[in-house]
Protein backbone atom coordinates (compact mmCIF):
# COMPACT_ATOMS: atom_id res chain seq x y z
CA UNK A 1 0.00 0.00 0.00
CA UNK A 2 1.05 3.78 -0.28
CA UNK A 3 3.04 5.06 2.30
CA UNK A 4 3.26 8.35 4.19
CA UNK A 5 5.73 9.56 6.13
CA UNK A 6 6.64 12.77 8.12
CA UNK A 7 9.18 14.34 9.75
CA UNK A 8 10.05 15.07 12.31
CA UNK A 9 7.73 12.56 14.44
CA UNK A 10 8.14 14.96 17.58
CA UNK A 11 10.06 18.38 17.72
CA UNK A 12 10.11 21.13 20.50
CA UNK A 13 10.94 24.51 20.33
CA UNK A 14 11.04 27.94 21.90
CA UNK A 15 8.35 30.46 21.65
CA UNK A 16 8.92 33.04 18.81
CA UNK A 17 10.88 30.25 16.58
CA UNK A 18 9.72 28.40 13.20
CA UNK A 19 9.23 24.93 12.71
CA UNK A 20 9.12 23.05 9.65
CA UNK A 21 7.88 19.47 9.15
CA UNK A 22 7.65 17.96 6.10
CA UNK A 23 5.31 15.35 4.28
CA UNK A 24 6.57 12.57 1.83
CA UNK A 25 4.85 10.35 -0.19
CA UNK A 26 7.73 7.23 -0.21
CA UNK A 27 6.13 5.32 -3.05
CA UNK A 28 3.76 7.01 -5.22
CA UNK A 29 3.53 10.59 -6.44
CA UNK A 30 1.03 13.18 -5.36
CA UNK A 31 -0.28 16.56 -6.63
CA UNK A 32 -2.36 16.74 -3.66
CA UNK A 33 -1.46 16.58 0.00
CA UNK A 34 -3.45 18.05 2.96
CA UNK A 35 -2.70 19.03 5.88
CA UNK A 36 -4.32 18.63 9.52
CA UNK A 37 -4.07 19.95 12.71
CA UNK A 38 -5.71 17.75 15.92
CA UNK A 39 -6.25 18.75 19.56
CA UNK A 40 -6.26 16.61 21.88
CA UNK A 41 -9.65 14.58 22.39
CA UNK A 42 -11.09 16.05 19.15
CA UNK A 43 -11.04 15.87 15.41
CA UNK A 44 -8.73 16.75 12.78
CA UNK A 45 -9.33 19.93 11.53
CA UNK A 46 -7.95 20.69 7.93
CA UNK A 47 -5.47 23.49 7.88
CA UNK A 48 -4.98 23.67 4.08
CA UNK A 49 -4.54 21.78 0.61
CA UNK A 50 -1.25 21.64 -0.79
CA UNK A 51 -1.13 21.57 -4.23
CA UNK A 52 2.09 20.73 -6.68
CA UNK A 53 3.38 23.35 -8.21
CA UNK A 54 1.13 26.21 -7.10
CA UNK A 55 -0.21 27.86 -3.97
CA UNK A 56 -1.98 25.91 -1.10
CA UNK A 57 -5.74 26.70 -0.63
CA UNK A 58 -6.49 27.86 3.49
CA UNK A 59 -9.65 26.73 5.20
CA UNK A 60 -11.25 29.91 6.79
CA UNK A 61 -9.73 30.63 9.93
CA UNK A 62 -6.16 29.57 9.65
CA UNK A 63 -3.49 32.26 9.02
CA UNK A 64 -1.52 31.67 5.72
CA UNK A 65 1.18 33.72 6.96
CA UNK A 66 1.61 31.87 9.96
CA UNK A 67 1.62 28.20 8.59
CA UNK A 68 3.23 28.30 5.44
CA UNK A 69 3.39 25.34 2.94
CA UNK A 70 5.49 24.52 0.41
CA UNK A 71 4.93 21.57 -2.26
CA UNK A 72 7.54 21.86 -4.35
CA UNK A 73 7.69 18.32 -5.73
CA UNK A 74 4.99 15.62 -6.00
CA UNK A 75 6.50 14.12 -3.24
CA UNK A 76 7.28 16.27 -0.63
CA UNK A 77 5.11 19.01 1.12
CA UNK A 78 6.21 21.09 3.82
CA UNK A 79 4.70 23.04 6.68
CA UNK A 80 6.16 25.60 8.55
CA UNK A 81 4.81 27.23 11.93
CA UNK A 82 6.53 30.68 11.82
CA UNK A 83 7.07 32.33 15.16
CA UNK A 84 5.50 29.67 16.71
CA UNK A 85 3.61 30.25 20.33
CA UNK A 86 2.24 27.44 22.79
CA UNK A 87 -1.52 27.73 21.46
CA UNK A 88 0.58 26.05 18.23
CA UNK A 89 0.97 23.20 20.07
CA UNK A 90 -0.86 20.12 18.78
CA UNK A 91 -0.54 17.16 16.68
CA UNK A 92 -0.18 18.02 13.11
CA UNK A 93 -0.72 15.41 10.56
CA UNK A 94 -0.42 15.05 6.35
CA UNK A 95 -1.95 12.82 3.74
CA UNK A 96 -1.61 12.24 0.20
CA UNK A 97 -3.73 11.04 -2.65
CA UNK A 98 -3.13 7.97 -4.36
CA UNK A 99 -7.15 6.85 -5.16
CA UNK A 100 -7.67 7.21 -1.78
CA UNK A 101 -6.24 9.50 1.28
CA UNK A 102 -3.18 7.69 3.04
CA UNK A 103 -2.06 9.57 6.67
CA UNK A 104 1.57 10.07 7.32
CA UNK A 105 2.13 9.40 11.34
CA UNK A 106 1.88 12.58 12.96
CA UNK A 107 4.13 15.19 14.18
CA UNK A 108 4.07 16.01 17.95
CA UNK A 109 4.29 19.98 18.23
CA UNK A 110 5.10 21.21 21.79
CA UNK A 111 6.49 24.99 21.65
CA UNK A 112 7.73 26.19 25.35
CA UNK B 1 -22.65 21.47 3.88
CA UNK B 2 -21.04 18.10 4.78
CA UNK B 3 -20.96 17.03 8.66
CA UNK B 4 -20.71 14.04 10.06
CA UNK B 5 -22.09 12.72 13.73
CA UNK B 6 -20.75 10.38 15.86
CA UNK B 7 -21.56 8.69 19.29
CA UNK B 8 -19.32 10.38 22.03
CA UNK B 9 -16.94 8.57 23.79
CA UNK B 10 -15.33 6.82 25.49
CA UNK B 11 -16.55 3.78 25.17
CA UNK B 12 -14.95 1.24 27.27
CA UNK B 13 -15.39 -2.98 26.94
CA UNK B 14 -14.45 -6.05 28.26
CA UNK B 15 -12.40 -8.27 26.13
CA UNK B 16 -14.94 -10.12 23.49
CA UNK B 17 -17.79 -8.12 24.19
CA UNK B 18 -19.75 -6.65 21.20
CA UNK B 19 -19.03 -3.42 19.76
CA UNK B 20 -21.44 -0.68 17.83
CA UNK B 21 -19.83 2.66 17.70
CA UNK B 22 -22.90 4.95 15.58
CA UNK B 23 -22.22 7.65 12.62
CA UNK B 24 -24.62 9.77 10.73
CA UNK B 25 -23.88 11.69 8.09
CA UNK B 26 -25.26 14.92 6.02
CA UNK B 27 -24.40 15.50 2.59
CA UNK B 28 -25.78 16.57 -0.50
CA UNK B 29 -24.88 14.42 -4.04
CA UNK B 30 -23.71 10.61 -3.31
CA UNK B 31 -20.78 10.66 -0.51
CA UNK B 32 -18.35 7.47 0.08
CA UNK B 33 -17.99 6.69 3.73
CA UNK B 34 -14.89 5.61 5.93
CA UNK B 35 -14.23 4.75 8.83
CA UNK B 36 -10.58 5.22 10.55
CA UNK B 37 -8.65 4.00 13.16
CA UNK B 38 -6.00 6.17 15.45
CA UNK B 39 -3.71 4.32 17.75
CA UNK B 40 -1.88 6.13 20.35
CA UNK B 41 0.40 8.22 18.72
CA UNK B 42 0.23 7.60 15.59
CA UNK B 43 -1.36 8.74 12.26
CA UNK B 44 -4.82 7.54 10.72
CA UNK B 45 -5.16 4.28 9.41
CA UNK B 46 -8.31 3.42 7.01
CA UNK B 47 -10.12 0.68 8.78
CA UNK B 48 -12.80 0.68 5.75
CA UNK B 49 -14.92 1.88 3.73
CA UNK B 50 -18.43 1.63 1.43
CA UNK B 51 -18.56 3.92 -1.47
CA UNK B 52 -22.39 3.46 -2.24
CA UNK B 53 -25.57 2.42 -0.66
CA UNK B 54 -25.82 -0.58 0.62
CA UNK B 55 -22.42 -1.56 0.44
CA UNK B 56 -20.74 -3.36 3.41
CA UNK B 57 -17.26 -2.42 4.18
CA UNK B 58 -15.24 -5.08 6.82
CA UNK B 59 -11.85 -5.51 7.69
CA UNK B 60 -10.17 -7.31 11.07
CA UNK B 61 -13.48 -8.15 12.28
CA UNK B 62 -14.87 -4.90 12.22
CA UNK B 63 -18.07 -4.06 9.69
CA UNK B 64 -20.12 -1.36 8.86
CA UNK B 65 -23.02 -1.29 6.03
CA UNK B 66 -24.13 2.57 4.46
CA UNK B 67 -27.59 2.65 4.98
CA UNK B 68 -28.82 5.73 2.61
CA UNK B 69 -32.14 5.35 4.01
CA UNK B 70 -31.13 6.46 7.51
CA UNK B 71 -28.23 8.22 6.13
CA UNK B 72 -25.63 5.71 8.72
CA UNK B 73 -23.01 3.96 8.81
CA UNK B 74 -22.65 2.41 12.18
CA UNK B 75 -19.51 0.62 13.03
CA UNK B 76 -20.00 -2.99 14.39
CA UNK B 77 -17.65 -5.72 15.83
CA UNK B 78 -18.94 -9.19 16.98
CA UNK B 79 -15.52 -9.61 20.00
CA UNK B 80 -13.42 -6.73 20.57
CA UNK B 81 -9.43 -7.42 21.63
CA UNK B 82 -7.27 -5.16 23.83
CA UNK B 83 -5.34 -4.25 20.51
CA UNK B 84 -8.76 -2.79 19.08
CA UNK B 85 -8.32 0.31 21.88
CA UNK B 86 -7.68 3.24 19.70
CA UNK B 87 -9.67 6.31 18.49
CA UNK B 88 -12.16 5.37 15.53
CA UNK B 89 -13.40 8.37 13.27
CA UNK B 90 -16.30 8.24 10.82
CA UNK B 91 -15.66 10.23 7.41
CA UNK B 92 -17.12 11.07 4.41
CA UNK B 93 -15.90 12.16 0.86
CA UNK B 94 -18.66 14.09 -0.63
CA UNK B 95 -19.14 12.70 -4.57
CA UNK B 96 -19.54 16.14 -5.67
CA UNK B 97 -17.28 17.33 -8.23
CA UNK B 98 -14.41 19.71 -6.94
CA UNK B 99 -14.77 18.44 -3.45
CA UNK B 100 -14.18 15.14 -4.25
CA UNK B 101 -11.33 14.24 -1.87
CA UNK B 102 -11.92 16.38 0.73
CA UNK B 103 -11.98 14.04 3.81
CA UNK B 104 -14.73 15.50 6.62
CA UNK B 105 -14.34 13.45 9.83
CA UNK B 106 -16.15 12.83 13.02
CA UNK B 107 -15.33 13.88 16.20
CA UNK B 108 -13.74 10.75 16.86
CA UNK B 109 -14.60 7.46 19.53
CA UNK B 110 -12.34 6.70 21.74
CA UNK B 111 -12.44 3.35 22.57
CA UNK B 112 -10.95 1.20 25.60
CA UNK B 113 -10.89 -2.67 25.94
CA UNK B 114 -10.24 -4.18 29.29
CA UNK B 115 -8.55 -7.53 29.39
Amino acid sequence: GAVVSQHPSRVICKSGTSVKIECRSLDFQATTMFWYRQFPKKSLMLMATSNEGSKATYEQGVEKDKFLINHASLTLSTLTVTSAHPEDSSFYICSAINNEQFFGPGTRLTVL
Amino acid sequence: GNSVTQMEGPVTLSEEAFLTINCTYTATGYPSLFWYVQYPGEGLQLLLKATKADDKGSNKGFEATYRKETTSFHLEKGSVQVSDSAVYFCALINGVAGSARQLTFGSGTQLTVLP
